[in-house]
């Protein structure tokens, strides 16, 4: 079954203390991408990557850390995770999102509490 | 800057009626529009996918409709279902290299019994 898998599905942590959320898909996609969402602001994104070892920021970098070491894998980092990182979050991966023919399709989300 | 705006922010409507949602996006160079449907707490899910050249696309009760020229599109919904409560999202993709979609801020629709 062609998926987007995140884990974990929730995490509270505290200041400071450094996590990863991981994201893998199936579907051999090139193109794949991190959000938040927060009430009120809509989805958000944070990195995407459009292809093994090519990332770029999107919108809202500041704090986050991402490595597109295989095409299947791209994990998002939190060295040092702040209150105001508490969201939700998901992932998505794509062929390429410019074509219209290419779905893209977002993992189950990641809802993070940072105290 | 690319942006995209929906309105209404949020819509109630009672079983049954029908409702449309609207996206105006400023993003070029254009490539295709899509709208998503998202329950809370989950991925947001595909309904519709629109290039420059269609103006209308059905998906069962949705149906979405752009004017390239006015940069405006409208998502309607056919005798909506309680299953139809959740957030939709409007995406405009740029046909460039870098950054190539911008989100909306959706509109999140109830539908009461």
């Amino acid at each position: 079954e062609a998926q987007v898998t995140q884990n974990p599905r929730y995490l509270i942590t505290v200041t400071g203390k450094k996590l990863t959320v991981t994201c893998s898909q199936n579907m051999n996609h090139e193109y794949m991408s991190w959000y938040r969402q927060d009430p009120g602001l809509g989805l958000r994104q944070i990195y995407y990557s459009m292809n093994v070892e090519v990332t770029d920021k999107g919108d809202v970098p500041e704090g986050y850390k991402v490595s597109r070491k295989e095409k299947r894998n791209f994990p998002l980092i939190l060295e040092s995770p702040s209150p105001n990182q508490t969201s939700l979050y998901f992932c998505a991966s794509s062929l390429r999102p410019d074509r219209p023919s290419y779905e893209q399709y977002f993992g189950p989300g990641t809802r993070l509490t940072v105290t | 800057k690319n942006q995209v705006e929906q309105s209404p922010q949020s819509l109630i409507i009672l079983e049954g009626k029908n409702c449309t949602l609207q996206c105006n996006y400023t993003v070029s160079p254009f490539s295709n529009l899509r709208w998503y449907k998202q329950d809370t707490g989950r991925g947001p899910v595909s309904l519709t996918i629109m290039t420059f050249s269609e103006n209308t696309k059905s998906n069962g009760r949705y149906t979405a409709t752009l004017d390239a020229d006015t940069k405006q599109s409208s998502l309607h919904i056919t005798a909506s279902q309680l299953s139809d409560s959740a957030s939709y999202i409007c995406v405009v993709s740029a046909s460039n290299a870098g950054n190539m979609l911008t989100f909306g801020g959706g509109t999140r629709l109830m539908v009461k019994p």
